[in-house]
C-alpha cells in the first residue's frame, strides 16, 4: 500500500523558534492535508493543498504541496506553547482513500 | 459550531466481550468515516459510508468488525469478539459529497481491551 513518510519523528524547541516538517511519498498525491492533534482528542485540519506548487497560509502556519507531486511541507513560525501536539500530513491520490503519516511530535519549551 | 460527535469517550472491556461505539456526523455532511489510531500511528480507514451504503471496507476485519448506518445518520461500529490488540483510539469523520471536500474528526473512542 502507499506509505507516507514523516520527518522528523519528534522535535523539542524553544517558544519562539520556527519549526519545519515534511512528508514524502513513493506514489503521486493531488491533495494534501495537514492535522494536528492534541492528547486524547481527534485530528483538526489545519491547511488543505490541492495543486503542485500551491503555497498556503493558516496565520503562523504554512504549508506547501511540493512541485514533485510527491512531498509537502509545513512551516510554524514564531511557536508558542499551545502548538504542542503531533502534526499530521495525509495525501490522496484521486478519490481513493486518504493516506495518514506517522506524525511528528512537537514540544514547545517556554 | 457544528462537530461530530461520538460516545463513549472512553471504553475499557475485557477481551471476547463485545463492544460498540457510536458516531453521530455534522449536519448534512453524507460521508462517514471510521478510522482506527493505534498509539504512536496515524489514523488508519476502517470503513467509509456514503448515506447508507458502504463504498469501502477493504481494511475491515470482518470476522469480528462491524458497522452500520441504518438510516444514512447516525453510525455504530461494532467488534465482537474483542481481542488485547483491538486496543486503540477509534475516530469517526464526516464530510460533505463532492470534490474537495475534507473531512471533521470527532473526539473519539479510546478503547482499552484487558
Amino acid at each position: 500500500g502507499q506509505q507516507l513518510n514523516q520527518s522528523p519523528q519528534s522535535m523539542f524547541i524553544q517558544e519562539g523558534e520556527d519549526v519545519s516538517m515534511n512528508c514524502t511519498s513513493s506514489s503521486i498525491f493531488n491533495t494534501w492535508l495537514w492535522y494536528k492533534q492534541d492528547p486524547g482528542e481527534g485530528p483538526v485540519l489545519l491547511i488543505a493543498l490541492y495543486k503542485a506548487g500551491e503555497l498556503t497560509s493558516n496565520g503562523r502556519l504554512t504549508a506547501q504541496f511540493g512541485i514533485t507531486r510527491k512531498d509537502s511541507f509545513l512551516n510554524i513560525s514564531a511557536s508558542i506553547p499551545s502548538d504542542v501536539g503531533i502534526y499530521f500530513c495525509a495525501g490522496r491520490r484521486g478519490s481513493e482513500k486518504l493516506v495518514f503519516g506517522k506524525g511528528t511530535k512537537l514540544t514547545v519549551n517556554p | 459550531e457544528a462537530e461530530v460527535a461520538q460516545s463513549p469517550r472512553y471504553k475499557i472491556t475485557e477481551k471476547s466481550q463485545a463492544v460498540a461505539f457510536w458516531c453521530d456526523p455534522i449536519s448534512g455532511h453524507a460521508t462517514l468515516y471510521w478510522y482506527r489510531q493505534i498509539l504512536g500511528q496515524g489514523p488508519e480507514l476502517l470503513v467509509q459510508f456514503q448515506d447508507e451504503s458502504v463504498v469501502d471496507d477493504s481494511q475491515l476485519p470482518k470476522d469480528r468488525f462491524s458497522a452500520e448506518r441504518l438510516k444514512g445518520v447516525d453510525s455504530t461500529l461494532k467488534i465482537q469478539p474483542a481481542e488485547l490488540g483491538d486496543s486503540a483510539m477509534y475516530l469517526c469523520a464526516s464530510s460533505r459529497q463532492g470534490l474537495n471536500t475534507e473531512a471533521f474528526f470527532g473526539q473519539g473512542t479510546r478503547l482499552t481491551v484487558v
